[in-house]
C-alpha cells in the first residue's frame, strides 16, 4: 500500500511571506499531481509532474518533483489570502489507482 | 464538455439505515471512476475505483460497497450505516492513469 505523507499538516503565515509544503511517498510515483480544495467542494488540479527533477511554475507557485520521483514540494512566493485552502498531493504508481496525501491546511493571514 | 454530477449534497441518516449515493459523468466514455471519503480538513481516502462496467476495486475493508451498472454511473451503497460512516464523500472521474481527476461537489453524510 502506497502512503503519501504531507507536511506540515497545518501552516498559518502572514500575507507576503514565502512557504514550502512537502509530499513524500514510500514508493516511486509514475506521476504526481497537486490539487487545492476549498471547503465544501471537490479538489481542483493545480499541476501534474511526471519527470524526475521536473520544475513547473504557475504564477507564484513553484512545483518540484524529486529526482527519484518519491517526493515533491510546492513553494509559494509572497503568499496572499486567496492562497488559503487545503493542498493535496496525489499520485499514480503505475496503475489506475489515484492515491491522495494527508493534506496541508494553509491559512494566509491578511 | 465533460461534467460530473453527484447527489445528494447533504444527507442525514439514522444508524442501521441503508445508503445509496449516485454519481454520473457526461461527455466522455469509459472513464475511470473513484469514490473517496474525507474527514474534516484531511486528505482523501480512496474507497473504490473502477476502470469499466462491473469492474470494482475495493481499497479499504468496510461497511460500504460500490457498483458500476453503466459506463458513466457509479454508486456507493451500504446495507446498514454505522456512526463511523459519517464524512464527506467525493466521486471523481479521470481519462486514465497519470491524468487529471475531476470531482463532483461531494455529499456530506451524517449518521445519527
Amino acid at each position: 500500500t502506497q502512503l503519501l505523507e504531507q507536511s506540515p499538516q497545518f501552516l498559518s503565515i502572514q500575507e507576503g511571506e514565502n512557504l514550502t509544503v512537502y509530499c513524500n511517498s514510500s514508493s516511486v510515483f509514475s506521476s504526481l499531481q497537486w490539487y487545492r480544495q476549498e471547503p465544501g467542494e471537490g479538489p481542483v488540479l493545480l499541476v501534474t509532474v511526471v519527470t524526475g527533477g521536473e520544475v513547473k511554475k504557475l504564477k507564484r507557485l513553484t512545483f518540484q518533483f524529486g529526482d527519484a520521483r518519491k517526493d515533491s514540494s510546492l513553494h509559494i512566493t509572497a503568499a496572499q489570502p486567496g492562497d488559503t485552502g487545503l493542498y493535496l498531493c496525489a499520485g499514480n504508481f503505475g496503475n489506475e489507482k489515484l492515491t491522495f496525501g494527508t493534506g496541508t491546511r494553509l491559512t494566509i493571514i491578511p | 464538455s465533460q461534467t460530473i454530477h453527484q447527489w445528494p449534497a447533504t444527507l442525514v441518516q439514522p444508524v442501521g439505515s441503508p445508503l445509496s449515493l449516485e454519481c454520473t459523468v457526461e461527455g466522455t466514455s469509459n472513464p475511470n471512476l473513484y469514490w473517496y471519503r474525507q474527514a474534516a480538513g484531511r486528505g482523501l481516502q480512496l474507497l473504490f475505483y473502477s476502470v469499466g462496467i462491473g469492474q470494482i476495486s475495493s481499497e479499504v475493508p468496510q461497511n460500504l460497497s460500490a457498483s458500476r451498472p453503466q459506463d458513466r454511473q457509479f454508486i456507493l451503497s451500504s446495507k446498514k450505516l454505522l456512526l463511523s460512516d459519517s464524512g464527506f464523500y467525493l466521486c471523481a472521474w479521470s481519462r486514465g492513469r497519470n491524468t487529471e481527476a475531476f470531482f463532483g461537489q461531494g455529499t456530506r453524510l451524517t449518521v445519527v
